[in-house]
């Protein structure tokens, strides 16, 4: 059973950088799935961030993609977001998932981690 | 970018049939992705590439998708079917969600 653990501070000052970390058990992180980072602000709907490979290829959601850097650690079974520049309307839910593609690409995401609430303020 | 538009909230009376839509330009040509929150939890997958159907989802759950809507359908709603639902689908690499549809079992 594959399981999703998001970590990091969960408060952030505005015009910094929000930092957070995924780390995966119960399955390979270089397995033939793409890793996701979705949002969810208080009491609003889901936001897709952008995603990443083991090979590193990326993709992100055009309205955040110049603050936005995902990256993998392998040999920690981890992906990471940063999301620079942050302000109040980052504040928000953070959650990892994986999209699995055993069934071809553009899939669903069936496993996510709880979340973890990240607070922009001063 | 693509959106997807689905209703706000959606009622039933307690076993009969839920249906939530989830509409976009041309939908029936992408693969949608069906989600169901409950309060203070994470994202469940429910329904995937249409209508298929996750390990341990009720046969209850079920999924279309035509033209420029696609339908969730849950049969003989429970009580614990209350939650948000959400559609998905990917558009250029892209994941969009659509804005929710908050289910209410009277």
């Amino acid at each position: 059973q594959v399981q999703l653990q998001e970590s990091g501070p969960g408060l952030v000052k505005p015009s910094g950088t929000l930092s957070l970390t995924c780390a995966v058990s119960g399955g390979s992180i270089s397995s033939s799935n793409w890793w996701s980072w979705v949002r969810q602000p208080p009491g609003k709907g889901l936001e897709w961030i952008g995603e990443i490979y083991h090979s590193g290829s990326t993709n992100s959601n055009p309205s955040l993609k110049s603050r936005v850097t995902i990256s993998v650690d392998k040999s920690k079974n981890q992906f990471s977001l940063k999301l620079s520049s942050v302000t109040a309307a980052d504040t928000a839910v953070y959650y990892c998932a994986r999209e699995n593609v055993t069934y071809g690409p553009e899939g669903g995401f069936d496993y996510w981690g709880q979340g973890t609430l990240v607070t922009v303020s001063s | 970018s693509y959106e997807l538009t689905q209703p706000l909230s959606v009622s039933v009376a307690l076993g009969q049939t839920a249906r939530i839509t989830c509409g976009g330009n041309n939908i029936g040509s992408k693969n949608v992705h069906w989600y169901q929150q409950k309060s203070g939890q994470a994202p469940v997958l429910v329904i995937y590439r249409d209508s298929n159907r996750p390990s341990g989802i009720p046969e209850r759950f079920s999924g279309s998708n035509s033209g420029n809507t696609a339908t969730l359908t849950i049969s003989r709603a429970q009580a614990g079917d209350e939650a948000d639902y959400y559609c998905q689908v990917w558009d250029s690499s892209t994941g969009v969600f659509g804005g929710g549809t908050k289910l209410t079992v009277l």
